[in-house]
């Protein structure tokens, strides 16, 4: 089974400080995603990757950045946390023309 | 950009009833997923479908691709398909990598 692994699934971070949330997949899969899931808004694409070192913005990139060094990881960072950014973040990845989604378990970030 | 609709937003109902969850999207689409988020869980892909009909079990997934809409139904309710369930469209963006929209979700409970 393709397994999606998020490295945190509960975070509490103070405003101001610097977060890292890792993703890892071990299926070789090509394109790898990163959502924010809000009540009421659903899932919102923050960043995506097809390949290693390619980065492309989704739909709410400001405030944060990724990277993609190695195939199975994909980063997302939070230079500067603020409250707004409290949130459910949702890792996914997909195999090239394929599509079947794949998810972690979530990472709930609260910044105070 | 699509615009995904899904209707209800909230859907209780009693244990056997036969349910039946709608989404509509606004552009032309290459394929459309249905998921699976229980609570605190990560999200579980159903189905993914371009034309006609798919069954899993009690679930079932069908798409009119000229009225834009899908629909997800559940067979025979059990209190465990509590949950909420996501439609999600992919679609082709200019200039690259495909696009990909969720719908809001719809949350269910069967009760006993």
């Amino acid at each position: 089974d393709v397994k999606v692994t998020q490295s945190s699934r509960y975070l509490v971070k103070r405003t101001g400080e610097k977060v890292f949330l890792e993703c890892v997949q071990d299926m070789d899969h090509e394109n790898m995603f990163w959502y924010r899931q809000d009540p009421g808004l659903g899932l919102r694409l923050i960043y995506f990757s097809y390949d290693v070192k390619m980065k492309e913005k989704g739909d709410i990139p400001e405030g944060y950045s990724v990277s993609r060094e190695k195939k199975e990881r994909f980063s997302l960072i939070l230079e500067s946390a603020s409250t707004n950014q409290t949130s459910m973040y949702l890792c996914a990845s997909t195999q090239g023309g394929l599509w079947e989604l794949f998810f972690g378990e979530g990472s709930r970030l609260t910044v105070l | 950009k699509n615009e995904v609709e899904q209707s209800p937003q909230n859907l209780t109902a009693q244990e056997g009833e036969f349910i039946t969850i709608n989404c509509s999207y606004s552009v032309g689409i290459s394929a459309l997923h249905w998921l699976q988020q229980h609570p605190g869980g990560g999200i579980v892909s159903l189905f993914m479908l371009s034309s006609g009909k798919k069954k899993h079990g009690r679930l079932i997934a069908t798409i009119n691709i000229q009225e834009k809409h899908s629909s997800l139904h559940i067979t025979a309710s059990h209190p465990r398909d509590s949950a909420v369930y996501i439609c999600a469209v992919r679609y082709r963006r200019g200039g690259g990598a495909d696009g990909l929209t969720f719908g809001k979700g719809t949350h269910l409970i069967i009760q006993p």
